[in-house]
């Protein structure tokens, strides 16, 4: 089973600071997800990457498949970005089986 | 075009009883999955469906079952009902089962289920 480790739990920001969500896992994997879960539970994708740097608007996610990491940034942070932030890794061996969650990261950005 | 529809989105069961939750996958979307959320936690994966079989099943009791139908579509059964049953219960669904780089798998807002 993929283990998969998520830090900070939580995360408190001020408007336009600048976020790091990390996250490690266990073994070798195809692909990486980022997902974004707000209040009332309906989970988006966020990202789905497998190497390097992806970015889309603010968010940009990297992945070193050596380390077993990734991250999750956010530029100029806005409160409309709390929310609960989850990295997700296959299961198995290919990037469309089941997955394993992280625990995510709350964030909650002040105005 | 709609994105993953789940129903009912809240619903309330006693100890004992049993329920049935359910899922529509995207258009053309032939794998879903059911992933279990209690509060403060991330998703724990329940079963997945590809084609109308099961494909995958996690560690949950026999008490769960599921079975994905020709439309693909799928339904959630869970007989009964424990109070640590109460949880965020996700549909996912994908184009495929495995493979392709673009599989990304698109959720549902889920159902929550509140055992009393």
């Amino acid at each position: 089973k993929n283990e998969v480790e998520q830090s900070p739990q939580n995360l408190t920001a001020q408007e336009g600071e600048f976020i790091t969500i990390n996250c490690s896992y266990s073994v070798g994997i195809s692909a990486l997800h980022w997902l974004q879960q707000h209040p009332g539970g309906g989970i988006v994708s966020l990202f789905m990457l497998s190497s390097g740097k992806k970015k889309h608007g603010r968010l940009i996610a990297t992945i070193n498949i050596q380390e077993k990491h990734s991250s999750l940034h956010i530029t100029a942070s806005h409160p409309r970005d709390s929310a609960v932030y989850i990295c997700a890794v296959p299961a198995g061996e290919t990037s469309g089986s089941r997955l394993t969650f992280g625990e995510g990261t709350q964030l909650t950005v002040n105005p | 075009d709609a994105g993953v529809t789940q129903s009912p989105t809240h619903l309330i069961k006693t100890r004992g009883q049993q329920v049935t939750l359910r899922c529509s996958p995207i258009s053309g979307h032939k794998s879903v999955s059911w992933y279990q959320q209690v509060l403060g936690q991330g998703p724990q994966f329940i079963f997945q469906y590809y084609e109308k079989e099961e494909r995958g099943r996690g560690n949950f009791p026999d008490r769960f079952s599921a079975r994905q139908f020709p439309n693909y579509s799928s339904e959630l059964n869970v007989n009964a009902l424990l109070l640590g049953d109460s949880a965020l219960y996700l549909c996912a669904s994908s184009l495929v089962l495995r493979g392709s780089w673009g599989n990304i798998q698109y959720f549902g807002a889920g159902t929550r289920l509140s055992v009393l």
